[in-house]
């Protein structure tokens, strides 16, 4: 069935870091891909999304770009803050009768100062 | 704008105890859902449904019912809670199926439930 793998964390980086979170999926069709966002205490909430390879989503300084060749959809920031501390789930939206979002297990990401 | 609101925000269970969690949404959404949060394993569906009469099971539905008697509300019952129900639960909203390209999910802040 349809998954989403993503590399575990926690991930810990000092403020102004270069982030990569990695992701991959696995599929039938062609899915659309989303990144979502929680903070401490707080539900999820979209960060950005990509519907079609080769599409760049971004929001915030973070970026995602669907590789179909590799079925990956990495996130990425030049330059985090210490704001950026979060939990991020990767997540793939199933198109058809199901159209159901599957995440991930999510990645802790901790900035310090 | 008030969003999606769950309530309660923590509950503390014994075994066998009953309990309801609730979920409100006013943004006229028709597709609501329930997750469940736990170490590792990312959020998985409990049970969703695409409009007010209508709900179907998700990837981890026993020991939960769901009904939709309003566009609103769709409340989450433990009939009898187990250890195993231990979780943090998550209600999400959105305009249609959210699998579609141009539909995030809301979220509410989550109740954060243990049984002891």
């Amino acid at each position: 069935g349809d998954s989403v793998t993503q590399m575990e964390g926690p991930v810990t980086l000092s403020e102004e870091a270069f982030l990569t979170i990695n992701c991959t999926y696995t599929a039938t069709g062609y899915p659309s891909l989303f990144w979502y966002v929680q903070y401490p205490g707080e539900g999820l909430q979209l960060l950005l999304k990509a519907t079609k390879a080769d599409d760049k989503g971004s929001n915030k300084g973070f970026e995602a770009t669907y590789r179909k060749e590799t079925t990956s959809f990495h996130l990425e920031k030049g330059s985090v803050q210490v704001s950026d501390s979060a939990v991020y789930f990767c997540a793939l939206g199933q198109g058809g009768a199901t159209n159901k979002l599957i995440f991930g297990t999510g990645t802790l990401l901790a900035v310090q100062p | 704008n008030a969003g999606v609101t769950q309530t309660p925000k923590f509950q503390v269970l014994k075994t066998g105890q009953s309990m309801t969690l609730q979920c409100a949404q006013d943004m006229n959404h028709e597709y609501m859902s329930w997750y469940r949060q736990d170490p590792g394993m990312g959020l998985r569906l409990i049970h969703y449904s695409v409009g007010a009469g209508i709900t179907d099971q998700g990837e981890v539905p026993n020991g939960y019912n769901v009904s939709r008697s309003t566009t609103e509300d769709f409340p989450l019952r433990l009939l009898s809670a187990a250890p195993s129900q231990t979780s943090v639960y998550f209600c999400a909203s959105s305009y249609s199926r959210p699998g579609r390209s141009n539909q995030p999910q809301h979220f509410g802040d989550g109740t954060r439930l243990s049984i002891l």
